[in-house]
């Protein structure tokens, strides 16, 4: 059963780079029909999507967000990165990497890690 | 952006009860519906994809329909444990979009 697990720091300042790792377990990063993907939540709200990247390499971002964030893979660690530049109060939120089965539903989730960006 | 409605905000009901949540999308989106359901702290949890289709290990007492812009999502019999908020995600076309959520409370 695959296995996904968030990692970073917890806390970011304002105007700093936001970075995480989603460790996948159990399953292979370029293996099927998937994507990865990032969304997030701030507390009390919806969730939202951040991006993906496609087997092939190939990244797909929200354009509200597209300016700011980069999506990568490690093929050899079997991770995927998050990047989000310049961040402020209101990239506040749990952060949460899926599975995308098909390009089209989220079928295996991490726990999330919850970021503060704060000074 | 596809924009995805839901109703209601949120639900108060009895174990036992039928519970119907609807979901609106800002224009046709075939098919490609999904709902999830999430509990305070935790990840949300696949339910139904491509509007009607349960996911693998999910209980009969969740279905889904509709097709265009409505669709619902039912449960049959609530147990305690539904007792979480539900979010439907539309992934016809990107960026995909939440709706708000529905939260069903205990009565």
């Amino acid at each position: 059963q695959v296995q996904l697990r968030e990692s970073g720091p917890g806390l970011v300042k304002p105007s700093e780079t936001l970075s995480l790792t989603c460790s996948v377990s159990a399953g292979s990063i370029r293996s099927g029909t998937y994507s990865w993907t990032w969304i997030r939540q701030p507390a009390g709200k919806a969730l939202e999507y951040i991006g993906r990247i496609y087997t092939s390499g190939e990244t797909n971002y929200n354009p509200s967000l597209k300016s700011r964030v980069s999506i990568t893979a490690d093929t050899s660690k079997n991770q995927i990165s998050l990047k989000l530049s310049s961040v402020t109060a209101a990239d506040t939120a749990v952060y949460f990497c899926a599975r995308d089965r098909d390009h089209s539903y989220m079928d295996v989730w991490g726990n999330g890690t919850t970021v503060t960006v704060s000074s | 952006d596809i924009q995805m409605t839901q109703s209601p905000s949120s639900l108060s009901a009895s174990v036992g009860d039928r519970v119907t949540i609807t979901c609106r999308a800002s224009q046709s989106i075939s098919r490609y519906l999904n709902w999830y359901q999430q509990k305070p702290g935790k990840a949300p949890k696949l339910l139904i994809y491509d509007a009607s289709s349960l996911h693998s290990g999910v209980p009969s007492r969740f279905s889904g329909s509709g097709s265009g812009s409505d669709f619902t999502l039912s449960i049959s019999s609530l147990r305690p444990e539904d007792f979480a908020t539900y979010y439907c995600q539309q992934s016809y076309s990107a960026p995909p979009t939440f709706g708000h959520g529905t939260k069903v409370e205990i009565k």
